[in-house]
């Protein structure tokens, strides 16, 4: 499994937009990126996922470069309510496998 | 997306006894799901994968005779934390993964366990 690096935690502002990169040299082909989101004492919330170029849901949008070595996961004029820890993942397809979960981002929205 | 329940969300019990954790795939059949621990400020750690109608497999170091894990129908895997002791005070996560394409992996809100 290719392993994640994402920043430990990252400080916003209400409105601004919030940009989360990270990085997976090791990725496969058959891998591909999926964000998830958590609030304390809570299970992770599916946000996104992605193979290549850029994907846009009602939450987010996924951008991904055509080596794929890295994602940024763009959040658009974040309220107080995103302060959350985000985790990347690089997942196999059609793997059924457990996730790895790495240490995650701790985005902290400031009023 | 899919929803992935878990009964209790809380639970206190005393030492010794036996705890049991339920997680059931509402909208959804799971053949797999999987186990999780996760202490405070830190990031999920894989315990077992749940396999319908077979045994369990458990992470290294795991004990699986401490966490019994049953998961009898598509819809419900068990875990029963045994002779529970204060060190098991965790929050203790499920997910299952949902068929189709990209075969997302949904989680349940977890269960807060505290042994006293």
């Amino acid at each position: 499994l290719a392993k994640t690096t994402q920043p430990i935690s990252m400080d916003s502002y209400e409105g601004q937009e919030v940009n989360i990169t990270c990085s997976h040299n090791n990725i496969a082909t058959n891998d591909y990126i999926t964000w998830y989101q958590q609030f304390p004492s809570q299970g992770p919330r599916f946000i996104i996922q992605g193979y290549k170029t850029k994907v846009t849901n009602e939450v987010a949008s996924l951008f991904i470069p055509a080596d794929r070595k890295s994602s940024t996961l763009s959040l658009p004029r974040v309220s107080l309510s995103d302060t959350a820890v985000y985790y990347c993942l690089v997942v196999v397809i059609g793997g059924r496998r457990a996730l790895t979960f790495g240490s995650g981002t701790r985005l902290q929205v400031q009023p | 997306g899919a929803v992935v329940s878990q009964h209790p969300s809380r639970v206190i019990c005393k030492s010794g006894t036996s705890v049991k954790i339920e997680c059931r795939s509402l909208d959804f059949q799971a053949t797999t799901m999987f186990w999780y621990r996760q202490f405070p400020k830190k990031s999920l750690m894989l315990m077992a994968t749940s396999n319908e109608g077979s045994k369990a497999t458990y992470e290294q170091g795991v004990e699986k005779d401490k966490f019994l894990i049953n998961h009898a129908s598509l819809t419900l895997s068990t875990l029963t934390v045994t002779s529970a002791h204060p060190e098991d005070s965790s929050f203790y996560i499920c997910s299952a993964t949902a068929s189709g394409i990209q075969e997302t992996q949904y989680f349940g809100p977890g269960t807060r366990l505290l042994v006293l």
